[in-house]
């Protein structure tokens, strides 16, 4: 059974720095079929794609947040961690990680984390 | 950037209506394209991948199509339980794109 599930802080400071982790299992992170990224949803407003990893640790990021994220994982702890700096509170969202999957063709997010809600507020 | 644009934005039918949603993309992403159904409160799922294939488990009432640029998501017979936000997702190049969302309400 595949698995995802996000943890990190539910409250950060303006300025701070956002660490949050992707605890998966039912499959390992270095399956060459498979990756992780990280997408977000503010209240009210669209789904917006944040970073990936793929199985062999090449990474991509949204071209408007590149400066101020980070993505790596630890295939032995079976985790995917999303840092994100200089926060602010147009970054309150929730946050998910999920599973791409590439079949015959490119990928699509098969499995989804719950999401966790992170608030920006001093 | 590949951008996504979704029409309309919000729509409201009735349960038994068609439903046709329409994605474009801002270049060529051949088949590159995924449709998502988003709950308030709950995880995206996903129902057509490669613009065209059902994901498992996924009722038959849902349909894609189109190639290119342009792409369709159809709900043949609305139920109630398909009142929800819709997005479309290009895979075709990084940094991969979702569309702004087209809501389903009730009428």
């Amino acid at each position: 059974q595949v698995t995802l599930k996000e943890s990190g802080p539910v409250l950060v400071k303006p300025t701070e720095t956002l660490t949050l982790t992707c605890t998966v299992s039912g499959f390992s992170l270095s399956n060459a079929r498979m990756g992780v990224s990280w997408i977000r949803q503010p209240p009210g407003k669209a789904l917006e794609w944040l970073a990936h990893i793929f199985s062999n640790d090449e990474k991509s990021y949204s071209t408007s947040l590149k400066s101020r994220l980070t993505i790596s994982k630890d295939t032995s702890k079976s985790q995917v961690v999303l840092t994100m700096t200089n926060m602010d509170p147009v970054d309150t969202a929730t946050y998910y990680c999920a599973r791409s999957y590439y079949g015959d063709s490119l990928p699509y997010f098969d499995y989804w984390g719950q999401g966790t809600l992170v608030t920006v507020s001093s | 950037d590949i951008q996504m644009t979704q029409s309309p934005s919000s729509l409201s039918a009735s349960v038994g209506d068609r439903v046709t949603i329409t994605c474009r993309a801002s270049q060529t992403i051949s088949t590159s394209l995924n449709w998502y159904q988003k709950k308030p409160g709950k995880a995206p799922k996903v129902l057509i991948y490669d613009a065209f294939t059902l994901h498992s488990g996924v009722p038959s009432r849902f349909s894609g199509s189109g190639s290119g640029t342009d792409f369709t998501l159809t709900i043949s017979s609305l139920q109630l339980e398909d009142f929800a936000t819709y997005y479309c997702q290009q895979s075709y190049s990084t940094p991969w794109t979702f569309g702004q969302g087209t809501k389903v309400e009730i009428k």
